[in-house]
C-alpha cells in the first residue's frame, strides 16, 4: 500500500473491556514495530516482528498485552481488560529490513480512551 | 538505560527566523540518531537519520549535527515557515537493538 494503515483511528473502550487494534504496513516491509505514546510524551517501544517472527517483546507493559503478525503482514496488538492508564495513541511502524539505519515508516495511530 | 531530552519543550518564532532544537542522550554507545516531525493527530514521519559514523546530515532547510562523544544533537530549520509549525522528536537507536528512544519533542510554532 500507499503508507502505514492502522485502524480504528479512534477507540473509547470501557474498563475491563478488550481491545484490538490493527496496523496494515507498507506491502514487502519485513519488520513491524509497535509503539505507545501517551499525551505530551515521546512514543515508548512496545514490540518489534521481523515477518512473522516477533524478536522483541519487551516494551508491552504486562501481560494483558499481546501483538500478533500471524502471516508476517497485517498485525493485531490485543490489550485485555483495559486500564485507564492504557489510555494513550498507539502507533505501528514498519521498515523494509530493520536492520537499523532503515528509515521507518508510521501510521497516523490508533487513540485508545479507556473510560 | 538510555534518556533522552529534548530543549527547549516548546518554542515560538516568527516567520524568517533561523532556529535550533537541542536533543541530548546519555548512552553514546548508539548505532544512529533520527529527527522526526509530528504533526497533531498525525503518526511521525522521518526527517534525517544519522549514523553514527557521521556528524551531520542535510536535507533542504534542515540541517542535524550529532557529537556522539558529547551525547548531544541539534537540528537547525533556516527560514522558518508556518508550515514548519509541528512537535519536532529526536530519537536514538542503541546498537544491538531495534527499538528507537525517543525524547518528548520540542512544539514549534512559527508565527506569520
Amino acid at each position: 500500500g500507499a503508507g502505514v494503515s492502522q485502524s480504528p483511528r479512534y477507540k473509547v473502550a470501557k474498563r475491563g473491556q478488550d481491545v484490538a487494534l490493527r496496523c496494515d504496513p507498507i506491502s514487502g516491509h519485513v519488520s513491524l514495530f509497535w509503539y505507545q505514546q501517551a499525551l505530551g510524551q515521546g512514543p515508548e517501544f512496545l514490540t518489534y516482528f521481523q515477518n512473522e517472527a516477533q524478536l522483541d517483546k519487551s516494551g508491552l507493559p504486562s501481560d494483558r498485552f499481546f501483538a500478533e503478525r500471524p502471516e508476517g503482514s497485517v498485525s493485531t496488538l490485543k490489550i485485555q481488560r483495559t486500564q485507564q492508564e492504557d489510555s494513550a495513541v498507539y502507533l505501528c511502524a514498519s521498515s523494509l529490513q530493520g536492520r537499523g539505519g532503515e528509515k521507518l515508516f508510521f501510521g497516523s495511530g490508533t487513540q485508545l480512551s479507556v473510560l | 538505560k538510555q534518556e533522552v531530552t529534548q530543549i527547549p519543550a516548546a518554542l515560538s518564532v516568527p516567520e524568517g527566523e533561523n532556529l535550533v532544537l537541542n536533543c541530548s542522550f546519555t548512552d553514546s554507545a548508539i548505532y544512529n540518531l533520527q529527527w522526526f516531525r509530528q504533526d497533531p493527530g498525525k503518526g511521525l514521519t522521518s526527517l534525517l537519520l544519522i549514523q553514527s559514523s557521521q556528524r551531520e546530515q542535510t536535507s533542504g532547510r534542515l540541517n542535524a549535527s550529532l557529537d556522539k562523544s558529547s551525547g548531544r544533537s541539534t537540528l537547525y530549520i533556516a527560514a522558518s515557515q508556518p508550515g514548519d509549525s509541528a512537535t519536532y522528536l529526536c530519537a536514538v537507536l542503541q546498537g544491538g537493538s531495534e527499538k528507537l528512544v525517543f525524547g518528548k519533542g520540542t512544539k514549534l510554532t512559527v508565527n506569520p
